[in-house]
């Protein structure tokens, strides 16, 4: 079947370090993959998208890697602050017709 | 540029009543869609819609539950005779159509069924 996995422990880090979130998927062959931020009683807010050509992709203090082979993204926030703290999704468009499936999400906590 | 708009963003019904939540998408954006969120579980897709057309209604529950996108006016998703089990966060987000097509989700409506 296919699924699409979060680390559903939350992840505690000190401010100033590296967050480093993980999404797993398995029998997709995704085109591309999103990541969005979810803060509590609010809609997801969209972060980044990285397509299956790309092995990295970058926007300020966030970095996304994707390996098909693997079947793996890694999501990461450098120099992290207790603004950061919130719930990270990832999402992918299964059958390319625009219905995203989602994981279910990390909890990060940034401690100052 | 005006984001996604939802309303009502609290909607308490009883057992049996019907909820309507009202979904206007970005400013030029064409492409609609419905995600629920169950209490700690993650978000699900329900509908995928573009004026006057359901494109994608895999994720709908087969009765209660209908979506429309008029030509004019905001996105509608109706619950017929809700149920406690119908409690949740409705998400609705709109997308230009263009692919690779990022979604840009609204507040939500939180539906509460006592």
């Amino acid at each position: 079947s296919q699924k699409i996995e979060q680390n559903s422990e939350a992840l505690n880090i000190q401010e100033g370090k590296t967050a480093t979130l993980t999404c797993n998927y398995t029998n997709y062959s995704p085109a591309y993959l999103q990541w969005y931020r979810q803060d509590p009683g609010r809609g997801p807010v969209f972060l980044l998208l990285i397509r299956e050509n790309e092995k990295e992709k970058r926007k300020e203090r966030l970095k996304v890697t994707f390996d098909t082979t693997l079947k793996q993204s890694l999501f990461h926030i450098t120099a992290s602050q207790p603004a950061d703290s919130a719930t990270y999704l990832c999402a992918l468009d299964p059958n390319a017709g625009n219905m995203l499936t989602f994981g279910g999400g990390t909890r990060l906590m940034v401690k100052p | 540029n005006a984001g996604v708009m939802q309303n009502p963003r609290h909607l308490v019904r009883r057992r049996g009543q019907e909820a309507r939540l009202r979904c206007s998408p970005m400013k030029g954006h064409s492409h609609v869609y419905w995600y629920r969120q169950l209490p700690e579980e993650g978000l699900k897709f329900m509908v995928y819609l573009q004026k006057e057309n359901i494109i994608d209604e895999s994720g709908m529950p087969k009765e209660r539950f209908s979506a429309e996108f008029p030509k004019e006016g905001p996105s509608i998703l109706r619950i017929q005779q809700v149920v406690r089990g119908d409690s949740a966060a409705y998400f609705c987000a709109s997308s230009p159509g263009v692919a690779p097509d990022t979604q840009y989700f609204g507040p939500g409506t939180r539906l509460t069924v006592l």
